[in-house]
């Protein structure tokens, strides 16, 4: 059982570039999220969907775009990558928005744009 | 604005027991979440508050008080094994989570 795996596991990425995350999970989740992480800074959610179909803007939604065309797969899209975007990514998952339910992290893509 | 507060850094002696505290100001309330975090992985979830008291399971526990807008993780009987990053996770009106930076604990032997 793999959970949910993110590609790739790192990129170095010049400025300009247009860049896809790949996040993949196999746990029939209806939920699914898009997270950064900097150092100092708490998890700021970028983008979630909360079933198929669906996407929704997060907290820091800017230069980023989702799509979630099935329950499995949430590709984040930067369309023309800045060094701010510079961070350590994590695509999670949970069954559904509310009570008890637990976000599952894939193990992150570390991202650098020069 | 919405804040979650944590220390930054805490240091303690294997054996020992400590207790990481957090408090939060959201627009709502829809339960606390704890995630432990090892360094260059990802967040995994170790409990979650959505009534007052104490949520005991092996050796961590989670208190929440909604009218103070505090909650503590308790780790008894440490091991080296728990330095990590610990994550205060508050789920605002919106059903979204609203993340703390993260203490990072760092045991002693």
């Amino acid at each position: 059982i793999a959970g949910i795996t993110q590609a790739p596991t790192s990129q170095i990425l010049a400025a300009g570039r247009r860049m896809t995350l790949r996040c993949t999970q196999d746990m029939r989740h209806n939920a699914m999220y898009w997270y950064r992480q900097d150092l100092g800074l708490g998890l700021r959610l970028i983008h979630y969907s909360n079933t198929a179909g669906t996407t929704g803007k997060g907290e820091v939604p800017d230069g980023y775009s989702v799509s979630r065309a099935n329950t499995d797969d949430f590709p984040l899209t930067l369309a023309s990558a800045v060094p701010s975007q510079t961070s350590v990514y994590f695509c999670a998952s949970s069954e559904g928005g509310g009570g008890n339910n637990e976000q599952f992290f894939g193990p992150g893509t570390r991202l650098t744009v020069l | 604005g919405q804040n979650i507060d944590q220390p930054t850094e805490m240091t303690a002696t294997e054996g020992a027991i400590v207790q990481i505290n957090c408090t939060y100001q959201t627009s709502g309330f829809n339960g606390l979440f704890w995630y432990q975090q090892h360094a260059g992985e990802a967040p995994t979830f170790l409990s979650y508050n959505v009534l007052d008291g104490l949520e005991e399971k092996g050796r961590f526990s989670s208190f929440l008080s909604r009218s103070k807008g505090y909650s503590y993780l308790l780790l008894k009987e440490l091991q080296m094994k728990d330095s990590a990053s610990y994550l205060c996770a508050v789920r605002d009106s919106n059903y979204q989570l609203i993340w703390g930076a993260g203490t990072k604990l760092i045991i002693k032997p």
